[in-house]
């Protein structure tokens, strides 16, 4: 059974540059949640995804953008790369199971992102 | 005030050591938590639910004081391969999202 699986696993862009991230959920998962994780920081919240909808979003900005496809899998987007973009950018998947309910968060390897 | 708070790290212990990791939480009505472990340049992982009873698994006890607000993990005997970053964790109600502390750093040491 594959986990969650993300590419490309590092990548390097110069300022001003777009890029985009891919995430293949674990098979059964239907919920695709991402993170970005900057040098000696937790991981942040980005945005999750749930039947193709953004369904919730922490305080990033528009340059930030994503998708899901009817697979599950995901893309995250980035425009306008600034220096500070420069972190690691997790994957997480899940099934949800409802409103309120828990929900275990399966995280994959991460893309390392490399802004110039 | 930051919603998840952990001790500053690192901490530098010897084998067989018992340490604890403290972890504060400043949203009330947060009903889920959790403790994760992330071994250097790898994904989070997550170590064990966190319960309002407390809860053992082995050499790890998490305990939950709601009133305070306050989490705990404690590591008894400690391993060489104990040595990661503990992340604490709480999950945001709603659509299961997660918030992590900045994580504590264990080194263990021969």
């Amino acid at each position: 059974d594959a986990g969650v699986t993300q590419s490309p696993t590092h990548l390097i862009k110069t300022r001003g540059q777009q890029v985009t991230l891919r995430c293949s959920p674990k098979s059964g998962h239907d919920t695709v949640s991402w993170y970005q994780q900057a040098l000696g920081q937790g991981p942040q919240f980005i945005f999750q995804y749930y039947e193709e909808e953004e369904r919730q979003r922490g305080n990033f900005p528009d340059r930030f953008s994503g998708h899901q496809f009817p697979n599950y899998s995901s893309e995250l987007n980035v425009n306008a790369l600034l220096l500070g973009d420069s972190a690691l950018y997790l994957c997480a998947s899940s099934f949800y199971l409802g409103a309120d309910r828990q929900e275990t968060q399966y995280f994959g390897p991460g893309t390392r992102l490399l802004v110039l | 005030r930051k919603e998840v708070e952990q001790d500053p790290g690192p901490f530098n212990v010897p084998e067989g050591a018992t340490v604890a990791f403290n972890c504060t939480y400043s949203n009330s009505a947060s009903q889920s938590f959790f403790w994760y472990r992330q071994d250097c340049r790898k994904e989070p992982k997550l170590l064990m639910s966190v319960y309002s009873s407390g809860n053992e698994d082995g050499r790890f006890t998490a305990q939950l004081n709601r009133a305070s607000q306050y989490i705990s993990l404690l590591i008894r005997d400690s391993k060489l391969s104990d040595s990661a970053t503990y992340l604490c964790v709480v999950l945001n109600s709603g659509y299961s999202t997660l918030t992590f502390g900045k994580g504590t750093m264990l080194l263990v040491s021969p």
